[in-house]
């Protein structure tokens, strides 16, 4: 299975802040990578697929990038209501496989 | 948007098996692939395992190899999984979704193992 380890663990930050998070493959998946926001007791939401195309309904100060083996979403201008934990997942191979996960917290 | 209702909790003893369930409404469960992912308690996203339904392919994390199964009921445009030989390590709440990019989600299913 391909391994996806993201960075950093966790991540504090200010409202207003932009902030990064970035996700590495163990071997390349063209840009079948998707991002998802999860808060306490729901479900997952998807944010970002295929790297960097943005899901209908989300705010525009989320954004994805990268190909191959790197990855990055980005978080322009923090609203309160973005701190969650954050998941990259690559969906390349027929066996699919989350990061670790991005903790992002009220500094 | 497709709704994905998941069944009811389970509690389970070690040893057993359980099986969830995952309908679909507004939409047809088979229009894309469904994964099934879990959530041990306060930890992160684990990949079980999807199905292809158009040609009912499937394919599992190597983890969970020979101990899971998943299954499409077209007719009742449902969903399933089914995972065996269960451990207290199992305990967590089970996800069914849609779509490689999954922008569908059931709820969640607790499932609890414990003697």
């Amino acid at each position: 299975d391909i391994q996806m380890t993201q960075s950093p663990s966790t991540l504090s930050a200010s409202v207003g802040d932009r902030v990064t998070i970035t996700c590495r493959a163990s071997q390349r998946i063209s840009y079948w990578l998707a991002w998802y926001q999860q808060k306490p007791g729901k479900a997952p939401n998807l944010l970002i697929y295929k790297a960097s195309s943005l899901e209908s309904g989300v705010p525009s100060r989320f954004s994805g990038n990268g190909f191959g083996t790197e990855f990055t979403l980005t978080i322009d201008s923090l609203q309160p209501d973005d701190f969650a934990t954050y998941y990259c997942q690559q969906y390349s191979d027929k066996s699919y496989t989350f990061g670790q996960g991005t903790k992002l917290d009220i500094k | 948007q497709v709704q994905l209702v998941q069944s009811g909790a389970e509690v389970k003893k070690p040893g057993s098996s359980v099986r969830v369930s995952c309908k679909a409404s507004g939409g047809t469960i088979n229009s894309s692939t469904v994964c099934w992912v879990r959530q041990a308690p306060g930890q992160g996203l684990e990949w079980m395992g999807r199905i292809i339904p158009l040609v009912d392919i499937t394919s599992y994390a190597q983890k969970f190899q020979g101990r899971v199964t998943i299954t499409l009921d077209k007719s009742t445009n449902t969903a399933y999984l089914e995972l065996n030989s269960l451990t207290p390590e199992d305990t967590a709440v089970y996800y069914c979704a849609k779509g490689s990019e999954a922008k569908d989600w059931g709820q969640g299913t607790l499932v609890t193992v414990t003697s």
